[in-house]
């Protein structure tokens, strides 16, 4: 399996602009979380999914930020309107979760810089 | 708030040596897991101790777990450069989320 695909891997775009993030899960993983992760509060979750649905988007920072999972093999989170704030790099997980006892694989990241 | 926090937060050691960094947590638990993230890289699991079980060894890995302090420890024996990265704890609540702690950032020093 190739892990969890993220892009792009990094991201430049001016304040104001729409940003849009991309993650393909692990095939069988049933679970999905995003994460974002700065010098100054470490790594965050941001929302998670369980079979597609959205079950905890309590750390959504602000109604700028939304996050869809139209089908098992894909994810997005998008930013809009973006600002510099939103500078971090943003983590895409998943995992096969049946109760207890599971772990997360993590996806290579996706470096935001917001200018 | 379940968030484990690392202790030390850098830790700088000669390869060879062994490192040890701790994490303590806040509420109950049934499992805590340690991930290991390299620069610029996403996280990756290490090693898992269930809360029945009071210590763990993978290879050069060693995990401590003591509920009754709300603690664990990780220790990397006989360290190389290759583990230079930050450590992380974490601990599952009863749902599905995980609460990540503030990382300890390791050096070994060739």
């Amino acid at each position: 399996d190739a892990g969890v695909i993220q892009s792009p891997r990094h991201e430049v775009t001016e304040m104001g602009q729409e940003v849009t993030l991309r993650c393909k899960p692990i095939s069988g993983h049933n679970s999905l979380f995003w994460y974002r992760q700065t010098m100054m509060r470490g790594l965050e979750l941001l929302i998670y999914f369980n079979n597609n649905v959205p079950i905890d988007d309590s750390g959504m920072p602000e109604d700028r930020f939304s996050a869809k999972m139209p089908n098992a093999s894909f994810s997005t989170l998008k930013i809009q309107p973006s600002e510099p704030r939103d500078s971090a790099v943003y983590f895409c997980a998943s995992s096969w979760f049946s109760g207890t006892l599971y772990e997360q694989y993590f996806g290579p990241g996706t470096r935001l810089t917001v200018t | 708030s379940q968030q484990g926090e690392e202790d030390p937060q850098a830790l700088s050691i000669q390869e060879g040596e062994n490192a040890t960094m701790n994490c303590s947590y806040k509420t109950s638990i049934n499992n805590l897991q340690w991930y290991r993230q390299n620069s610029g890289r996403g996280l990756v699991h290490l090693i898992l101790i269930r809360s029945n079980e009071r210590e763990k060894h993978s290879g050069r890995l060693r995990v401590t777990l003591d509920t009754s302090k709300k603690s664990s420890s990780l220790l990397i024996t006989a360290s190389r450069a290759a583990d230079t990265a930050s450590y992380f704890c974490a601990t599952p609540n009863t749902g599905n989320q995980f609460y990540f702690g503030t990382g300890t950032s390791l050096t070994v020093i060739p």
